[in-house]
């Protein structure tokens, strides 16, 4: 069973760029969710998607936006990048709806602002 | 609020001695589940281990164990018998079942 792609691996942006990230979760799993990943920050939660429908948002401002299509993979973007939104953005996947069960994460994609 | 502490920015272990890693965390929920992380470097994270609050035994995968103390707010990570495979970035979590929340991560050295 393939797991959690996330594509690309690797991109470098400017400042004021958007970006888009896809992610293809584990076959079955309705449940995809994206975390921040920074050096000494841990891992920040982005947003969750259930069945196309964003379940829960964490704290971030609106230039991060996401969205899953009926085949459950997802797509988040950032526009009018800055400095800071430099970290790995990792996507998870999960079988249960109810969020209790282990999230299945994919490689991430490394974003660079320059 | 809630939170995850994981006051050890950096752990090293002998090879074949025994390391905890410690976790506390915030929440005023009383049902909701604890997971230690595994993020070896420039590879995917993958779980280690789960604890549903509502059990009081302790899980144990293997060489890995947990020390669950519900009123201290405390879930520490116990690894015997280190191995070199297990230098990683360790990741403790939890979530009530809406998102999940993740410490700062320790990361642990193996010396041969």
């Amino acid at each position: 069973k393939a797991g959690v792609t996330q594509t690309p691996r690797y991109l470098i942006k400017t400042r004021g760029q958007q970006v888009t990230l896809s992610c293809s979760p584990i076959s079955g799993h309705r449940s995809v969710s994206w975390y921040q990943q920074t050096p000494g920050q841990g891992l920040q939660f982005l947003f969750e998607y259930f069945s196309e429908t964003q379940r829960n948002k964490g704290n971030f401002p609106g230039r991060f936006s996401g969205r899953q299509f009926s085949n459950s993979r997802s797509e988040m973007n950032v526009s009018t990048l800055e400095l800071g939104d430099s970290a790995l953005y990792l996507c998870a996947s999960s079988l249960r709806a109810e969020n209790t069960g282990e999230l299945f994460f994919g490689e991430g994609s490394r974003l660079t602002v320059l | 609020a809630q939170t995850v502490t994981q006051s050890q920015p950096e752990m090293s272990v002998q090879e074949a001695e025994t390391v905890t890693l410690s976790c506390t965390y915030d929440t005023s929920e009383s049902d909701y589940y604890l997971f230690w992380y595994k993020q070896p470097p420039s590879r995917q994270m993958i779980l280690v281990i789960r604890q549903e609050a509502y059990k009081q035994q302790n899980a144990t995968e293997n060489r890995f164990s947990v020390n669950f103390q519900k009123a201290a707010k405390s879930f520490s990570l116990k690894i015997s018998d280190s191995q070199l495979g297990d230098a990683a970035m360790y990741f403790c979590a939890f979530t009530t079942g809406n998102q999940f929340y993740f410490g700062t991560g320790t990361s642990l050295t193996v010396i041969p």
